[in-house]
């Protein structure tokens, strides 16, 4: 079945503001999630994890949302910086155990100051 | 080192050549992973290997693809008589704990 994510969008944001960016993932029985940030040439850098357990997790101005009723998972940037632009991955592990992830294509985060 | 560090970080070859290339994981990590990205894409899963065996090889695309572990530490993909299809960039990441995965700077292929 189809995998993580939408066709590679754009969200474009005030520096200061907070940003949404949106992720729908198809599979019921993935358990984990992950959030990733890959600047131009660069490899991802991890942002926040959660488990299908919880339905919120915050971290250092990041906070991840779990709403597996419509399975969809979103990513809250709160104050968002230049240093914020870049691209954006969620990923599942499509079922308990799975090591492997299966990302989306990720969406573009450009802050404008 | 600090991370996971990946060589060369560029690679151009011919169209039937062979290529081999490295990943260091990040020192303890028990777990690698392999991905590639073609551009503008999301990443593809190839190879997860604990230790020195590989569990999960359910995403390598060809028989022309291969990798191995030695000794829980480096490890090696390699494409054999590669094709234009293979360019993309060649993702590494390792982790200690079963999900959290810390990528490598990746290795970009291109065939010509």
């Amino acid at each position: 079945g189809e995998s993580v994510g939408l066709h590679l969008p754009t969200l474009s944001v005030q520096e200061g503001d907070n940003s949404i960016i949106n992720c729908a993932y198809s599979n019921s029985a993935s358990d984990y999630f992950i959030w990733y940030k890959q600047e131009s040439g660069k490899g991802p850098q991890f942002i926040i994890d959660i488990r299908s357990n919880m339905d919120k997790r915050q971290g250092q101005r990041v906070t991840v949302l779990l709403n597996k009723t419509v399975k969809h998972l979103s990513l809250q940037i709160a104050a968002t910086q230049p240093g914020d632009s870049a691209v954006y991955f969620c990923a599942e592990n499509m079922r308990p155990g799975r090591r492997a992830l299966t990302f989306g294509s990720g969406t573009r985060l450009q802050v404008q100051p | 080192g600090a991370g996971v560090s990946q060589s060369p970080s560029n690679k151009v070859t011919e169209k039937g050549k062979d290529v081999e290339l490295r990943c260091d994981p990040i020192s303890g990590h028990t777990a690698l992973y392999w991905y590639r990205q073609s551009l503008g894409q999301g990443l593809e899963f190839l190879i997860y290997f604990q230790g020195n065996s590989a569990p999960d090889k359910s995403g390598l695309p060809s028989d022309r693809f291969s990798a191995e572990r030695t000794g829980g530490s480096v490890s090696t993909l390699t494409i054999q008589r590669t094709q234009q299809e293979d360019s993309a960039v060649y993702l590494c990441a390792s982790s200690l704990q079963p999900d959290t995965q810390y990528f490598g700077p990746g290795t970009r292929l291109t065939v010509l």
